[in-house]
């Protein structure tokens, strides 16, 4: 079956525009999560949904990241007013449910901020 | 904090030649600890869970083991095709369903 699918695959922005980036998780799957990877870090937690609850936002850097997941499937994360730092790549992971760590992730969006 | 930490960074074995990764982590309560496999420009891969100390499992060439600080990968007669990034990631009691994941150990398997 499809795995998660994310787009786009690579997006280049100049500092101060917004970026949406995209994520289909695996159907079926009810938990989403985002993760930022920067180069020679590990994967950074951003946000996670579960179903109709309200999502973890826990790991959002700053107010200008913000995401949303429509219908209990696709999922769009949002950068507004890009920095340089915000330059990585950001992983989509999906899970069958609540509290599973085994997570099956996407192919990433590498993110690049001029 | 939740903390973890793989060693050794970066590995490079010749074919054949069995070693471990380390991951050692501090959490105020473990839920579990994973263990994934990256490859260049993917997404990571599952490969294992743990839950609790003194459990084993193993995987084709790999073999994870977990004791209450720590958790190794072993690798046994490694083959080209295992060369990857692996990650180490912990899910705390109280995280929740969030992860938090080492910086990896990057191995090389030469043929």
């Amino acid at each position: 079956g499809a795995g998660v699918s994310q787009s786009p695959s690579n997006k280049v922005t100049e500092k101060g525009k917004d970026v949406e980036l995209r994520c289909d998780p695996i159907s079926g799957h009810t938990a989403l999560y985002w993760y930022r990877q920067s180069l020679g870090q590990g994967l950074e937690f951003l946000i996670y949904f579960q179903g109709n609850s309200a999502p973890d936002k826990s790991g959002l850097p700053s107010d200008r990241f913000s995401a949303e997941r429509t219908g209990g499937s696709v999922s769009t994360l949002t950068i507004q007013r890009t920095q340089q730092e915000d330059s990585a790549v950001y992983l989509c992971a999906s899970s069958l449910g609540a509290g599973s760590g085994e997570q099956f992730f996407g192919p990433g969006t590498r993110l690049t901020v001029l | 904090e939740d903390q973890v930490t793989q060693s050794p960074e970066a590995l490079r074995l010749q074919e054949g030649e069995s070693s471990s990764l380390n991951c050692s982590y501090t959490v105020s309560g473990l839920r579990g600890l994973f263990w994934y496999r990256q490859d260049p420009g993917k997404g990571p891969e599952f490969l294992f869970t743990l839950y609790s100390a003194g459990e084993e499992k193993e995987k084709e060439r790999l073999k994870a083991t977990l004791t209450k600080k720590e958790s190794f990968l072993h690798i046994t007669a490694p083959k080209p095709e295992d060369s990857a990034t692996y990650l180490c990631a912990v899910q705390p009691l109280d995280s929740g369903s969030r992860l938090t994941f080492g910086e990896g150990t990057q191995l090389t398997v030469n043929p």
